[in-house]
């Protein structure tokens, strides 16, 4: 079975500030994709970024960064100087290419950045 | 250039109401999938397709039917609505090997 898990519910800045949320995952399959996506207030779901299994180079693009370990089940992502913008919903999801790419997802981090 | 196409955005059902929600892509995706988003729950798999003519239940699929005909189209037919059928629900879809879901914008119904 396939499991994800965001333990953060909400966190709170002041803009400018740096934000990191974590998620852990579960599976005992080799193959798999993780992914973060954003809901902001108006409620479309927006993909941000992939990572596959084979991949733990972590990555930064503007001022997001991912961080990606395969030795705790890791896949967390950072917010770098936020903006009030940034206030979302941020899920992140595990797909198994086994399972027939079922996406699954975590229950979600909600971010309000304040001005 | 559409995407994934949800209709209708919204819906108030009364108990007992059958309804069918539209999905359709435009991107020749062989995998689709339905969601509802509860309040504090994230978003639980509802059914899901790996092309035409074939379907398996994710999460949560208790009173709901699906069908796939065809490659673009994956509805989601509430057969007697509840109360507790009461979501946003979101249709994804995408082309498999750990490409992402592109989603639809929702369809928010209430059930009462």
């Amino acid at each position: 079975a396939q499991k994800v898990t965001q333990a953060q519910t909400e966190i709170s800045v002041v803009e400018k500030e740096d934000v990191t949320l974590d998620c852990v995952y579960e599976t005992r399959d080799t193959t798999y994709y993780l992914f973060w996506y954003k809901q902001p207030p108006s409620g479309e779901l927006v993909f941000l970024i992939r990572r596959n299994s084979f991949d733990e180079q972590n990555e930064i693009s503007g001022r997001y960064s991912w961080n990606f370990q395969k030795s705790t089940s890791s896949f967390n992502f950072t917010i770098t100087a936020s903006q009030v913008v940034d206030s979302a919903v941020y899920f992140c999801a595990l797909m198994i290419k086994a399972a027939g790419n079922k996406l699954t997802f975590g229950g979600g981090t909600r971010v309000l950045v304040k001005p | 250039n559409a995407g994934v196409t949800q209709t209708p955005k919204f819906q108030v059902l009364k108990t007992g109401q059958s309804m069918t929600l539209q999905c359709a892509q435009d991107m020749n995706h062989e995998y689709m999938s339905w969601y509802r988003q509860d309040p504090g729950m994230g978003l639980r798999l509802i059914h899901y397709s790996v092309g035409a003519g074939i379907t398996d239940q994710g999460e949560v699929p208790n009173g709901y039917n699906v069908s796939r005909s065809t490659t673009e189209d994956f509805p989601l037919r509430l057969l007697s609505a509840a109360p507790s059928q009461t979501s946003v629900y979101f249709c994804a879809s995408s082309y498999g090997g750990g490409y992402g879901y592109t989603f639809g914008s929702g369809t928010r119904l209430t059930v009462v």
